[in-house]
């Protein structure tokens, strides 16, 4: 069974770093794309970027693009999100998505990520 | 980046009957690269459609798609009282992939 579990809510100040993370299972994690979606409160999904584990391929939405940083570790079968310095407006919940075509079968279970000072 | 737009943005139906989404694109959607998702509150999104027109695993045949090019259509054919939920499009054919801003369908 494909499971994707992600790291727990996190509460953190701005200006703070943050990695969250996303572990695969059930699934050869290095032929799967693997992708990060950002929901804010009330809001739509929006797609942020994507890495095929494979050959480390990382490709990012301009919207985020220099303001988070996609990885994955294929040792442990994990991906990462992070962020060197956390804004209030980057409060949301973010899922991971895992596919072998560059859309999601498969969702983590989200993690909440809620910046105030 | 291609602009996806979700119409209508709210859709009030009663069970049994017939809802219609649609979803354009701002420029064409190369080889029909298109997916729906189904999303119900505090739940993560769950794929319904890829391709524009083939069922994920496990999707009941009420749900069908269909389109191509800037204009595709999600079709749910009666309403299950589980159906209640918000649905997104999203287009992986190109860079940045990006996702439509829903369509919620309410019961009536």
């Amino acid at each position: 069974e494909v499971q994707l579990v992600q790291s727990g809510a996190e509460v953190k100040k701005p200006g703070e770093s943050l990695k969250i993370s996303c572990k695969g299972s059930g699934y050869s994690f290095t032929s799967y794309w693997i992708g990060w979606v950002r929901q804010m409160p009330g809001k739509g999904l929006e797609w942020m970027g994507i890495i095929y584990p494979g050959d480390s391929d990382t490709r990012y939405s301009p919207s985020f693009q220099g303001q988070v940083t996609i990885s994955a570790d294929k040792s442990i079968s994990t991906a990462y999100l992070q962020w060197s310095s956390l804004k209030a407006s980057d409060t949301a919940m973010y899922y991971c998505g895992s596919g072998s075509f560059p859309y999601f079968d498969y969702w983590g279970q989200g993690t909440l990520v809620t910046v105030s000072s | 980046e291609i602009v996806l737009t979700q119409s209508p943005g709210t859709l009030s139906l009663s069970p049994g009957e017939r809802a219609t989404l649609s979803c354009r694109a701002s420029q064409s959607v190369s080889s029909s690269y298109l997916a729906w998702y189904q999303q119900k509150p505090g739940q993560a999104p769950r794929l319904l459609i890829y391709g524009a027109s083939s069922r994920a695993t496990g999707i009941p045949d009420r749900f069908s798609g269909s389109g191509s090019g800037t204009d595709f259509t999600l079709t749910i054919s009666r309403l299950e009282p589980e159906d209640f939920a918000v649905y997104y499009c999203q287009q992986y054919g190109s860079s940045p992939q990006t996702f439509g801003g829903g369509t919620k369908v309410e019961i009536k």
